[in-house]
């Protein structure tokens, strides 16, 4: 299986600061990353596919990049409303898809 | 509205079984592969089974094969998952997700990521 591998696991911010999440496959995947946003007891949110796509209605504030191995989440300019735990998520290779461990980005 | 809706989760003893289903809205729903992603309390999220929009294909994790199944009803718009011989280790959230395919057409369907989400259903295993 591939594995995923997030850092940091955690993270402290203020609202205004520019943020990077960065996410490492064990092998090659490709551009078949996403990254998804999960808020304490609420199910995770799509935020970015294919590596670097927005999806629909995510602010454009977010944004992501990296093929390959390396990948990253970048938040440009923290809100209140983003601090959550960030994961990724590999769909190259399946079974099984995998996830990384998350990032947990709180206020500072 | 697209939506999923968990159901029939519960306290269950080691060894017992429980059946968990979810209920499909607003989208066309044969049309779409369909999963099941866990997590136990406080830890992160784990894919545990898929299954093509027409049911004939299955995929589990290491973790449950063997004693899960997934289904589906698309005359019902419902996903199911039949879990048995519960483990301790199986307490979790259990939410059904949709797939958003990286590609759709000519007869061809790549799986991707997960773009709706049901609001979850706990599975707690326990004597």
């Amino acid at each position: 299986a591939i594995r995923m591998t997030q850092s940091p696991s955690s993270f402290s911010a203020s609202t205004g600061d520019r943020v990077t999440i960065t996410c490492r496959a064990s092998q090659g995947i490709s551009s078949y990353l996403a990254w998804y946003q999960q808020k304490p007891g609420k199910a995770p949110k799509l935020l970015i596919y294919a590596a670097s796509t927005l999806q629909s209605g995510v602010p454009s504030r977010f944004s992501g990049s990296g093929s390959g191995t390396d990948f990253t989440l970048t938040i440009s300019c923290l809100q209140s409303e983003d601090f959550a735990t960030y994961y990724c998520q590999q769909y190259y290779s399946y079974p099984p898809y995998t996830f990384g461990q998350g990032t947990k980005l709180e206020i500072k | 509205e697209v939506q999923l809706l968990e159901s029939g989760g519960g306290l269950v003893q080691p060894g017992g079984s429980l059946r968990l289903s979810c209920a499909a809205s607003g989208f066309t729903f044969s049309s779409y592969a369909m999963s099941w992603v866990r997590q136990a309390p406080g830890k992160g999220l784990e894919w545990v089974s898929a299954i093509s929009g027409s049911g004939g294909s299955t995929y589990y994790a290491d973790s449950v094969k063997g004693r899960f199944t997934i289904s589906r009803d698309n005359s019902k718009n419902t996903l199911y998952l039949q879990m048995n011989s519960l483990r301790a280790e199986d307490t979790a959230v259990y939410y059904c997700a949709k797939d958003f395919p990286y590609y759709y057409g000519s007869g061809s369907y790549y799986p991707g990521a997960f773009d709706i989400w049901g609001q979850g259903t706990m599975v707690t295993v326990s004597s």
